[in-house]
């Protein structure tokens, strides 16, 4: 199975500044349709996951445009311009370009500092 | 809108059953693939078991493999996990997602999850 490692596993941030997530696999996510399958999903307190970021960098729709993602084969990276109060929680990227099964990072708490 | 409402969640001993329920509603729950996915205490997500949206094939993760068994009945929009000889470290929440992937797995829609919590 794919393992998905995410630094930091805290993420302390002062209101308005910038945040970012690294998220590394155990090998490239590139899938043989040519597409790399990396999601990106926050998890608000009390609350389930809710997808954030497809395919690398696409936004779900609704999702604020101060949230990003980039990255290719191996290493990827979520950021948020300025941190809102409403960002915080735990935020877990997902591989599934090799699945069964999917795989998940850790999971990273964001807090306000 | 897409609603999926688990149930069926609680305490059980080691080595017991317990079956949990996902009843779904807003879409036409027979076009859909469906995953149970889990988040035990402090940690992080994992995929436990998918269904194919005929019903057609089944996978289930290494750590479940032999013990649950995930169904659905398109008749009554439901996705059932089955869970025999449960183990202290199956405790977690569970949550029922609709996967609208069509060649990797897209997780769209997550219910509010159900606990199950395995101790003696």
């Amino acid at each position: 199975d794919v393992v998905m490692t995410q630094s930091p596993l805290s993420l302390p941030v002062t209101l308005g500044q910038p945040a970012s997530i690294s998220c590394r696999s155990s090998q490239s996510l590139v899938h043989s349709d040519g597409n790399t399958y990396l999601d990106w999903f926050q998890q608000r307190p009390g609350q389930s996951p809710r997808r954030l970021i497809y395919k690398v960098s696409n936004r779900v729709s609704g999702v604020p445009d101060r949230f990003s993602g980039s990255g290719s084969g191996t290493d990827f990276t979520m950021s948020i311009s300025r941190v809102e109060a409403e960002d915080v929680g735990i935020y877990f990227c997902m591989q599934g370009t090799h699945w069964p099964p999917v795989t998940f990072g850790q999971g990273t708490k964001l807090e306000i500092k | 809108q897409v609603q999926l409402v688990e149930s069926g969640g609680g305490v059980v001993q080691p080595g017991r059953s317990l079956t949990l329920s996902c009843v779904a509603s807003g879409f036409t729950f027979s076009n859909y693939g469906m995953q149970w996915v889990r988040q035990a205490p402090g940690k992080g997500l994992e995929g436990v078991a998918v269904i194919w949206h005929d019903g057609g094939k089944k996978y289930y993760a290494d750590s479940v493999k032999g013990r649950f068994t995930i169904s659905r009945d398109d008749s009554e929009n439901t996705l059932y996990l089955q869970m025999n000889t449960l183990r202290a470290e199956d405790t977690a929440v569970y949550y029922c997602v609709r996967d609208d992937g069509a060649v990797v797995p897209v997780f769209d829609y997550w219910g509010q999850g159900t606990v199950v919590t395995v101790s003696a």
